[in-house]
Order: structure tokens, then C-alpha cells, then sequence
């Protein structure tokens, strides 16, 4: 079936970038998303990446999408002490996307 | 405001007694979904639903049972709970039969005794 991997948790200081990983499985997912969540909330979208594309870039969050591979990454440029949260991977491995896939999460943790 | 409600957002229980989660949205969303949230393995699908009167299973749908009986509201219902249902629930909403932007409540944790 499909999985999707994470690694569980990220440190970095305050104004550097952060770089987060995401293995799938599915190659015929047609979006891949990325799903920001802060402590105590729901989860909120933070960016997708359509899976015909290899690069997003959308202010300070840079999506790289690796079809070969089945790698997709998140970089967060200057990263604040707003930007802790756990971020998920998510792909959509069919066409009706009732059943989206989530990795584990990786809780980022940004230090002064 | 575009809202996914879930109620109660904290509960504590004890073995085997009937509760259900009510989840609500007010954004005429036909799809809707829960969620159970666990350290480690992410979000796993319980159950979903394309429309009124149309649910289906997610990953993990034993022990839970779910209705849609109009469009905005879709309860999570536990039977007889267990303490391996002790989890945080989401629910989730979308606006075209699941594909695109999914919309979570702010989480249900529930604890069984």
C-alpha cells in the first residue's frame, strides 16, 4: 500500500533554513501536499506541488519535487519561532483523493 | 467565518461506554472525514464521505461507525470504546469529492479508561 516517511524531528536556530524530507510511495499521485500544524489546532495547508511540477516557491517555503526518486522537500527560508509546528507530507495517491495519505509528521523546533 | 467544528474537544471515558463525536462545517463541503492522529504514525483514515447517505472506510474503520444524514453535519460514533481508541480525532472537510484542499476542526482528544 501506499506509505509515506518523515523523519520525526528538526532543530534549527532562529534565521536559518530549514529543510524538511519526505519519501512516497505512490507515483501516480497527482498532488502532494504539505500540511502545517501548530500545538494545539487543527491542520492547515501550507503549500501542494502538482505532481507535472519540480520547484514551488511561494515567499519564504520552497517545494522541490523529485518524481524519480518519489522525494519531496520543504525549505523554509529565515526561519522564525512562528515556524514551529509539525509539518505533514501528504500525497494523494488517486484521482477522487478520498483517501489521502499522511506521513508521520516532523516536529520542527526552532531555537533563538 | 468558514468553520469545521468538532465537539467535545476533550473527553475521558471509561471502557465500553457509547460516545459520539459531532462534527459540523458550514462550508456546503460534500466531502467529509475523520482522522485519529497517533505519536508517530501521522493521520490515519477512519471513515469518509462523498455525500449525503454515502460513507465509506478509511484505514482503520473497526470499532468506530459513522452516518451522514445532511450535508454539513458528520458524526464519529464509538460503540463500545477501548483504550486503544484513545487519540486525538480530526474531522476533515473538502470541497470537490475529496481531491484538493482538506479543512480540519481543531481536534477531538479522547481518552478511554
Amino acid at each position: 500500500g501506499e506509505d509515506v516517511e518523515q523523519s520525526l524531528f528538526l532543530s534549527v536556530r532562529e534565521g536559518d533554513s530549514s529543510v524538511i524530507n519526505c519519501t512516497y510511495t505512490d507515483s501516480s499521485s497527482t498532488y502532494l501536499y504539505w500540511y502545517k500544524q501548530e500545538p494545539g489546532a487543527g491542520l492547515q495547508l501550507l503549500t501542494y506541488i502538482f505532481s507535472n511540477m519540480d520547484m514551488k516557491q511561494d515567499q519564504r517555503l520552497t517545494v522541490l519535487l523529485n518524481k524519480k526518486d518519489k522525494h519531496l522537500s520543504l525549505r523554509i527560508a529565515d526561519t522564525q519561532t512562528g515556524d514551529s509546528a509539525i509539518y505533514f507530507c501528504a500525497e494523494e495517491p488517486d484521482n477522487y483523493g478520498q483517501n489521502f495519505v499522511f506521513g508521520p509528521g516532523t516536529r520542527l523546533s526552532v531555537l533563538p | 467565518e468558514a468553520q469545521v467544528t468538532q465537539n467535545p474537544r476533550y473527553l475521558i471515558t471509561v471502557t465500553g461506554k457509547k460516545l459520539t463525536v459531532t462534527c459540523s462545517q458550514n462550508m456546503n463541503h460534500e466531502y467529509m472525514s475523520w482522522y485519529r492522529q497517533d505519536p508517530g504514525l501521522g493521520l490515519r483514515q477512519i471513515y469518509y464521505s462523498m455525500n449525503v447517505e454515502v460513507t465509506d472506510k478509511g484505514d482503520v474503520p473497526e470499532g468506530y461507525k459513522v452516518s451522514r444524514k445532511e450535508k454539513r453535519n458528520f458524526p464519529l460514533i464509538l460503540e463500545s470504546p477501548s483504550p486503544n481508541q484513545t487519540s486525538l480525532y480530526f474531522c476533515a472537510t473538502s470541497r470537490r469529492g475529496g481531491a484538493g484542499e482538506l479543512f480540519f476542526g481543531e481536534g477531538s482528544r479522547l481518552t478511554v479508561l
